[in-house]
């Protein structure tokens, strides 16, 4: 994988629905792998950030994880609600250049009361 | 904390003026700024990094000349959008960098700058 890839492109769920995004990112010269929360007319914001294989990181109903030995992270979120709409960004930093992020296209989620 | 403001947040000019944008880490500072701008449905592209004291270091197909970048102290990096034309008619969103979790930098983003050229 050459670029950061995020599946599936758009989700809609109902209300307390769990529900699950993907992030593969080239695990070569790996740094730091981060993931964003973009809402409407907002300011992406930064959720979370990992650097080592097997990292969780959790905040409140969100959580991640991460595995550097095959590129891939996974963005959890318990009992959607509807202000969890948003757009879930992530991005990873490579070693020698580890300030620069690399996008991925997002995942819009839409969740219905 | 990791407030980052960002100035105006909205411009409407005429074709061939210049347009300044200034993006300020408010609570920390930044060694590190990074200039984005954000096509219709698109994710973020990355125009250049603004590095303090230094030269701006921008993008492959980025016109340097066209988008000025100053990064005159920790807390100031400026854009300015030189002779502006329609087709720079964007949104451009500025980040700043912050060391978190021990060695990872994290990107606090502003709230951008909505520019329309006529």
């Amino acid at each position: 994988i050459l670029n950061v890839e995020q599946s599936p492109q758009s989700l809609h769920v109902q209300e307390g629905d769990s529900t699950n995004f993907t992030c593969s990112f080239p695990s070569s010269n790996f740094y730091a792998l981060h993931w964003y929360r973009w809402e409407t007319a907002k300011s992406p914001e930064a959720l979370f950030v990992m650097t080592l294989n097997g990292d969780e990181k959790k905040k409140g109903r969100i959580s991640a994880t991460l595995n550097t030995k095959e590129g891939y992270s996974y963005l959890y979120i318990k009992g959607s609600q509807p202000e969890d709409s948003a757009t879930y960004l992530c991005a990873s930093t490579r070693a020698g250049n580890n300030r620069k992020l690399i996008w991925g296209l997002g995942t819009s989620l839409a969740v219905n009361p | 904390g990791a407030v980052v403001s960002q100035h105006p947040s909205w411009v409407i000019c005429k074709s061939g003026t210049s347009v300044k944008i200034e993006c300020r880490s408010l609570d920390f500072q930044a060694t590190t700024m990074f200039w984005y701008r954000q096509f219709p449905k698109q994710s973020l592209m990355l125009m250049a990094t603004s590095n303090e004291g230094s030269k701006a270091t921008y993008e492959q197909g980025v016109e340097k000349d066209k988008f000025l970048i100053n990064h005159a102290s920790l807390t100031l990096s400026t854009l300015t959008v030189t002779s502006a034309h329609p087709e720079d008619s964007s949104f451009y969103i500025c980040s700043a960098a912050a060391l978190t979790s021990g060695r990872a930098y994290t990107q606090y983003f502003g709230p951008g700058t909505r520019l329309t050229v006529l």
